[in-house]
């Protein structure tokens, strides 16, 4: 399965700043997908990143909060714009290699 | 608005147990199913996926599908206390053109020695 490397595992930020979450993948992948877990609450997805087109967000999310870039198919960012604490959540990078989804390591954000 | 149930539990069983985990979907396009296993503080991590009816075992792990009924469930035979971690079920939406992951809010499973 894929392994994918996610940075920074964890960060405390200021109201109103923004932080940018880096995933990389060992190899290329179609399809990279951004979710958000909220405290005691399952996954939720963000937005899925295809290389060469826009991200496809889901209800309730949009670009100007979360712009995802996904220069080619092993990288993708997810920045999450002007927090706010109830942006506090890990939020996890996700890929689909064909044989099972496999999840980055997570960034614990807290947002003060 | 698709969903995926699971009793939050905790569910406990004594160790050596067989422990059942069981996961409802309301999609019946639904193709392939998952499960993972969280442990505190970690991300989530593949045990196996399923797109059959019937059972597919992995070494202590065995999965079911039932389509007609729309529920999977997973076995843990033997159970450990290293077991005992939030186990989610995951289910592929591969609607318009799609394919994604929609998650159940997990089950905690607590093996007791």
């Amino acid at each position: 399965s894929a392994v994918i490397s996610q940075k920074p595992s964890r960060d405390i930020c200021q109201r109103g700043t923004s932080l940018t979450i880096q995933c990389q993948v060992d190899s290329q992948v179609t399809m990279m997908f951004w979710y958000r877990q909220q405290p005691g609450q399952s996954l939720t997805l963000i937005a899925t990143a295809n290389q060469g087109s826009e991200a496809t967000y889901e209800s309730g999310f949009v670009i100007d909060k979360f712009p995802i870039s996904r220069p080619n198919l092993t990288f993708s960012t997810l920045t999450v714009s002007n927090m706010s604490p109830e942006d506090s959540s890990i939020y996890l990078c996700s890929v689909d290699p064909r044989t099972g989804y496999t999840f980055g390591s997570g960034t614990r954000l807290t947002v003060v | 608005q698709k969903e995926v149930e699971q009793n939050s539990g905790p569910l406990s069983v004594p160790e050596g147990a067989i422990a059942s985990l069981n996961c409802t979907y309301s999609d019946r396009g639904s193709q392939s199913f998952f499960w993972y296993r969280q442990y505190s503080g970690k991300s989530p991590e593949l045990i196996m996926f399923i797109y059959s009816n019937g059972d597919k075992e992995d070494g202590r792990f065995t999965a079911q599908l039932n389509k007609a009924s729309q529920y999977v469930s997973l076995l843990i035979r033997d159970s450990q206390p290293s077991d005992s971690a939030t186990y989610l079920c995951a289910v592929n939406d591969v609607t318009g053109g799609g394919n994604k992951l929609t998650f159940g809010t997990g089950t905690q499973l607590k093996v007791e020695l």
